[in-house]
């Protein structure tokens, strides 16, 4: 059974450019949510998708935003790119029928220079 | 606001130690407690736990979790340096009408020396 996969798996922006992000979740899970890591700030949640809809969305500025489409990939999308954007950007798929479980893609890891 | 506290942040032990790892956690609502192993990228799943009082074992790893004093274990018996890696201990605070989310503590950097 195929996990979570996200692309691509580094990345190099310059600061004020834009950066979208993808992640095919666990099929039959139709929960993704994203996760943003960084040495200092740890792993902080940034938004939940199901069935196409934003559930839950943490505190990140809107440059911030994703989408979920109606085979539950998701992407994640930066604007305006700041220094401080860099990070290991995680998804995590999740199943209510499954007993809730979360499994991690191997992220996508952002860098801005 | 909701908060997961882990200790130690960083423990070096030497192969054949046992060690415990710490998990604190104050949230408003409380599903799960989860605990995963970071090695480079991807944070692998370890165990989940829901009920007060009940361990779960897989190998040499165990966990217990005491909802009345809110907090968790992970034990690792007899350690191998491929034990070493990032445990991260997470709460899953999700209600069923505003969907799931992960809180996570800081995270313990497990060394092993050989």
């Amino acid at each position: 059974k195929a996990g979570v996969t996200q692309t691509p798996r580094y990345l190099i922006k310059t600061r004020g450019q834009q950066v979208t992000l993808s992640c095919s979740p666990i099929s039959g899970h139709r929960s993704v949510s994203w996760y943003q890591q960084t040495p200092g700030q740890g792993l902080q949640f940034l938004f939940e998708y199901f069935s196409e809809t934003q559930r839950n969305k943490g505190n990140f500025p809107g440059r911030f935003s994703g989408r979920q489409f109606s085979n539950s990939r998701s992407e994640m999308n930066v604007s305006t790119l700041e220094l401080g954007d860099s990070a290991l950007y995680l998804c995590a798929s999740s199943s209510r029928t499954r007993g809730y479980g979360y499994t991690f893609g191997s992220g996508t890891r952002l860098t801005v220079v | 606001e909701d908060k997961v506290v882990q200790s130690p942040l960083s423990l070096v032990v030497h192969e054949g130690d046992t060690v415990t790892l710490n998990c604190s956690y104050e949230v408003t609502n409380f599903r799960s407690l989860l605990w995963y192993k970071q090695e480079k990228k991807a944070p692998t799943f370890l165990f989940m736990l829901t009920s007060s009082g009940i361990e779960k074992k897989s190998g040499r790893l165990s966990s217990i979790l005491d909802k009345k004093e809110l907090f968790s274990i992970l034990n690792i018996t007899a350690t191998q340096t491929g034990d070493s890696a990032v445990y991260l201990c997470a709460v899953d605070t999700s209600l069923e009408t505003s969907g799931s989310r992960l809180t996570f503590g800081e995270g313990t950097q497990l060394t092993v020396n050989p």
